[in-house]
């Protein structure tokens, strides 16, 4: 089963639509992080957040915002008043404790965003 | 600041040949990671470096593939021989510690083994 999903593979919108990105993780661990990473046609992770698993306050960013879940353990992405420029492949990542204390990250797939002028 | 630096950032080989990925990481981040990433799908974790020493490198195809990181800094990620299957974007990226830290990515090198 995977870690992480992102059952949105691609996703098309008209420029000015709000867009909610879904992602839905699995952990049995109590402390873990989440992550969303955006990669735009260019091909580099550009990080966007992070979350502690102790953490369920939503966060705002400009246009974007995040919604943290625990009781779904979903981590779901919104862009408002989506733009051009939103186009890109956002990914979602769970870090999960290893041996040693670090921590081991799980990408989702991705979702595509296009958004049409 | 400088990022995260890789070379080359396309590759094209013939199978059975060898290939070698460099990484410069930011300075000062003692994590080092080198992905896998195929067509449509996110990155898959081959090797983490904490400074010189390899750590998680259960996904790492030992077969073929090795990897280093002298001195704790700069990365070289080698396939040898290279196969069909290994055509890909490999992908760099380093961060302050790996306590759920966020990873900062090189633009990858895209690699063609025909």
């Amino acid at each position: 089963a995977q870690k992480v999903t992102q059952a949105q593979t691609e996703i098309s919108v008209v420029e000015k639509e709000d867009v909610t990105l879904d992602c839905v993780y699995e952990t049995r661990d109590t402390t873990y992080y989440l992550f969303w990473y955006k990669q735009p046609p260019s091909g580099e992770l550009v990080f966007l957040i992070r979350r502690n698993s102790f953490d369920e306050q939503n966060e705002i960013s400009g246009r974007y915002s995040w919604n943290f879940q625990k009781s779904t353990s979903s981590f779901n992405f919104t862009i408002t008043a989506s733009q051009v420029v939103d186009s890109a492949v956002y990914f979602c990542a769970l870090s999960e404790a290893a041996s040693g204390g670090s921590y081991i990250p799980t990408f989702g797939r991705g979702t595509s965003l296009i958004v049409h002028p | 600041e400088a990022g995260v630096v890789q070379s080359p950032r396309y590759k094209i080989i013939e199978k059975k040949q060898p290939v070698a990925f460099w990484c410069n990481p930011i300075s000062g981040h003692n994590t080092l990671y080198w992905y896998l990433q195929n067509l449509g799908q996110g990155p898959e974790l081959l090797i983490r470096y904490e400074n010189e020493e390899a750590v998680d490198d259960s996904q790492l195809p030992k077969d073929r593939f090795s990897a280093e990181r002298l001195k704790g800094v700069d990365s070289t990620l080698k396939i040898q021989p290279a196969e069909l299957g290994d055509s890909a974007v490999y992908l760099c990226a380093s961060s302050l510690g790996s306590q759920g830290n966020e990873q900062f990515f090189g633009p990858g090198t895209r690699l063609t083994v025909l």
